[in-house]
């Protein structure tokens, strides 16, 4: 299996345009997680989803960023307008379902927002 | 809800040394522990997981965890460093939630520098 798949593996856009950030999980994995790590607060759980379903996107820091998952192998996470506040790495995961999955992460978008 | 303490932001070791990383987990039940590894520019990689039985388990690249339930730790140790094992380690604990799955917690993170 190829892991967990993000693109692209950096962006570098201008204040104010739209950002979208693409996962490919892993083949038959139930749930799908977007992440964002910054220096000043860590790993933060956006959003998640089950069976293509969002479950829970508290995390999801405001209206600006919206997540998708049109099919079990393709997930997006988009933000418009981006501000340069945005700027992080966005990590994509994807588990199997029962306790004992664990979560495989892709190597994550460097998102820089000038 | 659960929560994890990584109480050591930063270490520095020489190569060779060995190597104790402290976490300590809150969790009403019995938890599923994890620690990954993230190497610069990389995601985070799975070094090793417990879920019950022995309570000494070993990982990828020569790293160990014990858990111990008394103190509600999960230490990761490793008996000689390599400059490779230089990254970011990441404690996590599993919760349940609607019988299936893995909510996983993290902690902040230790960042591990080695010195030659």
């Amino acid at each position: 299996d190829a892991g967990v798949i993000q693109s692209p593996r950096h962006e570098v856009t201008e204040m104010g345009q739209e950002v979208t950030l693409r996962c490919k999980p892993i083949s038959g994995h139930d749930y799908l997680f977007w992440y964002r790590q910054t220096m000043m607060r860590g790993l933060e759980l956006l959003i998640y989803f089950n069976n293509n379903v969002p479950i829970d996107d508290s995390g999801m820091p405001e209206d600006r960023f919206s997540a998708k998952m049109p099919n079990a192998s393709f997930s997006t996470l988009k933000i418009q307008p981006s501000e340069p506040r945005d700027s992080a790495v966005y990590f994509c995961a994807s588990s199997p379902l029962g306790r004992r999955g664990g979560y495989t992460f892709g190597s994550g978008t460097r998102l820089t927002v000038v | 809800a659960q929560s994890v303490t990584q109480p050591d932001i930063h270490i520095t070791v020489s190569e060779g040394a060995s190597l104790e990383l402290r976490c300590n987990y809150s969790y009403g039940a019995t938890p599923y522990l994890f620690w990954y590894v993230q190497s610069p520019g990389q995601g985070l990689q799975l070094l090793l997981k417990y879920f019950s039985g022995d309570t000494l388990v070993q990982g990828i690249k020569g790293f160990e965890a014990e858990f111990k339930r008394s103190q509600s730790s999960f230490n990761l140790r490793k008996p000689s460093v390599h400059w490779s094992d230089a990254a970011e380690y990441f404690c996590a604990v599993g919760a349940i939630w609607d019988n299936a799955g893995n909510m996983l917690t993290f902690g902040g993170g230790t960042r591990l520098m080695v010195k030659p």
